[in-house]
């Protein structure tokens, strides 16, 4: 079954650190990929989308992931975090059909 | 541009009583999807339409759930004789129809049956 994995449920960075979340896709065709920041009590915000074309993709936010086929992997970056930037991450994906398949989430903890 | 709307935000029930959540789209998105959030997990697909058509359920859409979109605008998720397990974060996202269909998500309706 195609599939989502987000490497590790909680993370914690201190502020002005490089923040890493990981995100792995398992499908035999590449899918769509998308990054999603949840603020507690709210809904979705998409941070960034990978369709075709440039494999590194910037988003909102100082946000950027890339695809990488051959690790089937996406994962999200930010080269120096902001205590704004604590929230839940879900990284997703549409593999090919039009429903979303959202990873389980990873929790981003600022420390100041 | 307002957004994705959902009503009511919060919705607190008794277990067996019905409730039932609406959503109102982006005025020119063509698709509406229904997802359910639990503590700790990622959102969950529940059904999506097209206009008014209602084109996927998931198997996790129990006969106790309907969602309709009549007039291919705003929809409605009814759950019937709620359970404990119903409660979660109903999410409502809407798009055009694309290849790559990106989702624009509204704030949710939070669920909790005593």
């Amino acid at each position: 079954a195609q599939s989502v994995t987000q490497l590790g449920s909680h993370v914690s960075v201190s502020e002005g650190a490089l923040v890493l979340l990981r995100c792995n896709y398992s499908s035999s065709v590449p899918p769509y990929l998308f990054w999603y920041v949840q603020y507690p009590n709210q809904g979705l915000q998409l941070l960034l989308k990978y369709t075709t074309g440039a494999t590194l993709v910037k988003g909102i936010n100082g946000f950027e992931a890339e695809f990488k086929k051959s690790e089937t992997s996406f994962h999200l970056t930010k080269p120096s975090a902001h205590m704004s930037d604590a929230a839940e991450y879900f990284c997703a994906s549409v593999f090919g059909n039009e429903k979303l398949t959202f990873g389980t989430g990873t929790r981003l903890t600022i420390i100041p | 541009d307002t957004g994705v709307s959902q009503d009511p935000r919060h919705k607190i029930t008794k277990r067996g009583q019905n409730v039932t959540f609406r959503c109102d789209p982006i005025s020119e998105h063509n698709r509406l999807y229904w997802y359910r959030q639990t503590l700790g997990q990622g959102p969950e697909f529940l059904t999506y339409f097209q206009n008014e058509a209602q084109l996927e359920k998931s198997r996790l859409l129990s006969d106790r759930f309907s969602a309709e979109r009549p007039k291919g605008s705003f929809s409605t998720l009814e759950i019937q004789r709620t359970e404990q397990g119903d409660s979660a974060m109903y999410l409502c996202a809407s798009s055009i129809q694309s290849s790559y269909n990106e989702q624009f998500f509204g704030p949710g309706t939070r669920l909790t049956v005593l």
